[in-house]
């Protein structure tokens, strides 16, 4: 069965510090890959995508993302956190019109 | 209009009464898609249109729920004898039908069945 993995429910980290919030999937063929953020008491956001080409993918709010084909993995990064990028985070693939998503990690912004 | 429109945004049922739920997609959009989400949790998929194309409606919980998309337009959830397990928001997104484009969100209905 075809699946997105967020191997972490939370994420916290100290406000400046890099975050990096894991996604792996397991889908056939060449599928895009999504990052989208849910603020509280809002819908999703798209943050980024990839596409093809440069394995590094540069969004919205300075996150980025980083694929990795051999381990199937689409990892989300910032070099320095803000208080305000506290929300809920979902990896979605696409490998057809189907949108898989994971489960969500919520990231937690401490000053 | 320039995003997602879903409405209403909040939605209080007593149990065993129906409710309806629209979905304005972005115009010139093809693709729409239906999720639920419970408090903080992850996206449940509930049926997906396409153009004419017939609806993908392997989320749909029961057959208490069922929907409708006019003109390749608008769209309405409906979900029949609404239970309390049936309380979450439910999410509606277009996008175009091109596989790698992104998908765009309404706010979201809040549905609390009581």
């Amino acid at each position: 069965a075809q699946s997105v993995a967020q191997p972490e429910d939370q994420v916290n980290v100290a406000e400046g510090n890099p975050l990096t919030v894991k996604c792996t999937y397991s889908v056939s063929g060449n599928p895009y890959l999504f990052w989208y953020v849910q603020y509280p008491n809002r819908g999703l956001q798209f943050l980024l995508k990839y596409i093809t080409g440069d394995n590094l993918v540069k969004g919205s709010y300075g996150f980025e993302a980083e694929f990795n084909k051999s381990q199937t993995s689409f990892h989300l990064k910032k070099p320095s956190a803000l208080v305000s990028d506290s929300a809920l985070y979902f990896c979605a693939v696409r490998p057809n019109y189907q949108l898989i998503w994971g489960a969500g990690t919520k990231l937690i912004i401490k000053p | 209009g320039a995003g997602v429109s879903q409405s209403p945004s909040n939605k209080v049922t007593e149990k065993g009464k129906d409710v309806e739920l629209r979905c304005d997609p972005i115009s010139g959009h093809t693709a729409l898609y239906w999720y639920r989400q419970s408090l903080g949790q992850g996206l449940e998929f509930l049926i997906y249109f396409q153009g004419n194309s017939a609806p993908d409606k392997s989320g749909l919980p029961s057959d208490r729920f069922s929907a409708e998309r006019t003109g390749g337009s608008v769209s309405t959830l409906t979900i029949q004898r609404t239970q309390q397990e049936d309380s979450a928001v439910y999410l509606c997104a277009s996008s175009l039908d091109n596989w790698n484009t992104e998908a765009f969100f309404g706010q979201g209905t809040r549905l609390t069945v009581v």
